[in-house]
């Protein structure tokens, strides 16, 4: 079953420790990216990546940090975590981002995060 | 770079009326726009979308037009049910901003079918 999985689905941390959360798809998309949902924001891109070793900063980038070792992976870092980072966050994918191009994204299940 | 307003932030109709949700774009250059539904605890979901060659595309009960003089394009549900019930994000696709693929989404639409 073609899916994008996130973990954790939960997480209620403190101020100041650092955190991974990960995101994997099994579909060979090469295009992943992290958002960010907030009420009365919407979704708002965090950072992008368009294939391996290749990541690029969206609209939100402050504060996070993202590597793409593998193309089914693409784990989503806050090294410092603040009160302002508490939001539900997605990951999702693509066949390909290339401008103009019509693919649709596919969603993860979300996190939910709580930063103390 | 795009900027998308959409509206209502909240809409809620009795079942079996229709519903439409509008939103507007700010990038001439935009040429795609598709419509996603967020179920409560999940991911949004694309359920409709429309390249900016067409005027209007319909899918069941669902359906999606374009006015790119106005730069508006809206979702048109007719015949709603309870499982209709969700938030829809609108968005545009643009040459700049939003990342390589150029999403902008709106701020989202709760869509409220009251039985």
């Amino acid at each position: 079953e073609a899916q994008v999985t996130q973990n954790p689905r939960y997480l209620i941390t403190v101020t100041g420790k650092k955190l991974t959360v990960t995101c994997s798809q099994n579909m060979n998309h090469e295009y992943m990216s992290w958002y960010r949902q907030d009420p009365g924001l919407g979704l708002r891109q965090i950072y992008y990546s368009m294939n391996v070793e290749v990541t690029d900063k969206g609209d939100v980038p402050e504060g996070y940090k993202v590597s793409r070792k593998e193309k089914r992976n693409f784990p989503l870092i806050l090294e410092s975590p603040s009160p302002n980072q508490t939001s539900l966050y997605f990951c999702a994918t693509s066949l390909a981002g290339a401008v103009f191009s019509y693919n649709e994204q596919f969603f993860g299940p979300g996190t939910r995060l709580t930063v103390l | 770079g795009e900027n998308v307003e959409q509206h209502p932030s909240t809409l809620s109709v009795q079942e079996g009326d229709s519903a439409v949700i509008k939103c507007t774009y700010s990038d001439s250059a935009s040429n795609y726009f598709p419509w996603y539904k967020q179920e409560l605890g999940k991911g949004p979901q694309l359920i409709i979308d429309i390249r900016s060659n067409v005027g209007e595309k319909k899918d069941q009960r669902i359906a999606v037009t374009l006015n790119k003089t106005a730069k508006h394009f809206s979702l048109h549900i007719t015949e709603t049910q309870p499982e209709d019930s969700a938030v829809y994000f609108c968005a545009a696709r643009a040459l700049s901003g939003g990342g390589a693929d150029g999403l902008t989404f709106g701020k989202g639409t709760h869509l409220i079918i009251q039985p």
